[in-house]
């Protein structure tokens, strides 16, 4: 069956960044879209990007352009999102999940703590 | 980004039917529809259903969906213990060019 798994929780300090990873399986890889949504504490969802990892094609929010950056692997069938310049306000729990008409399958999720 | 709106939080009794509501507008939810996806905490989002009524493999048919112009509904029938969640809408914004969530609708069975 499909799996969605990330990698762990990670504490950084402000200004540092962080790369998280999530491997895929049960699934041809390359067939459907991926997508990065975080929910900061006690807070609603927020999308944050897109990547094809047919052809790492990505498309990202507004809000983040300039400091995410989201590739695959092919080779391993996971996809990994990059976020620069943590501030306080980073501090959520970030996703991956596989569209399939809708944000079928979810990872379990890697809480970032950005803290001094 | 401009988002979906939500009313924050639903309350209904055990056995009766919640409409849940995610108003936007016609460059979202008025143009391809919306998903819905619920959330109990602690636990990742499980989608409930796309573009308008379409529900993955084991979602009860006693959810459905529907949309009237920019207006996306959620019905829940015979309310459940296991049902109280936070419930979001999501759509694709084709202005924005990104997908755009509601803000969440607490649902609380009574």
């Amino acid at each position: 069956q499909v799996q969605v798994v990330q990698s762990a929780t990670e504490v950084k300090k402000p200004g540092a960044s962080v790369k998280l990873s999530c491997k895929t399986s049960g699934y041809t890889f390359t067939t459907y879209l991926m997508h990065w949504v975080r929910q900061a504490p006690g807070q609603g969802l927020e999308w944050m990007g897109i990547i094809n990892p047919s052809d790492g094609g990505t498309g990202y929010a507004q809000k983040f352009q300039g400091r995410v950056t989201m590739t695959r692997d092919t080779s391993t069938s996971t996809v990994y999102m990059e976020l620069g310049g943590l501030t306080s306000e980073d501090t959520a729990v970030y996703y991956c999940t596989r569209e399939t008409g809708g944000f079928e399958n979810w990872g379990q999720g890697a809480l970032v703590t950005v803290s001094s | 980004q401009a988002g979906l709106t939500q009313p924050p939080s639903v309350s209904k009794d055990l056995r009766q039917t919640a409409t849940l509501t995610c108003t936007g507008n016609s460059n979202n939810v008025g143009n391809e529809g919306a998903a819905w996806l619920l959330q109990h905490q602690g636990h990742p989002p499980k989608l409930l259903s796309y573009r308008n009524n379409n529900r993955p493999s084991g979602i009860s048919e006693r959810f459905s969906a529907s949309r009237s112009g920019n207006t996306a509904s959620l019905t829940i029938t015979g309310l459940q213990p296991e049902d109280e969640a936070d419930y979001y809408c999501s759509a694709w914004d084709s202005s924005l060019s990104a997908w755009v969530f509601g803000g969440g609708t607490k649902l609380t069975v009574l």
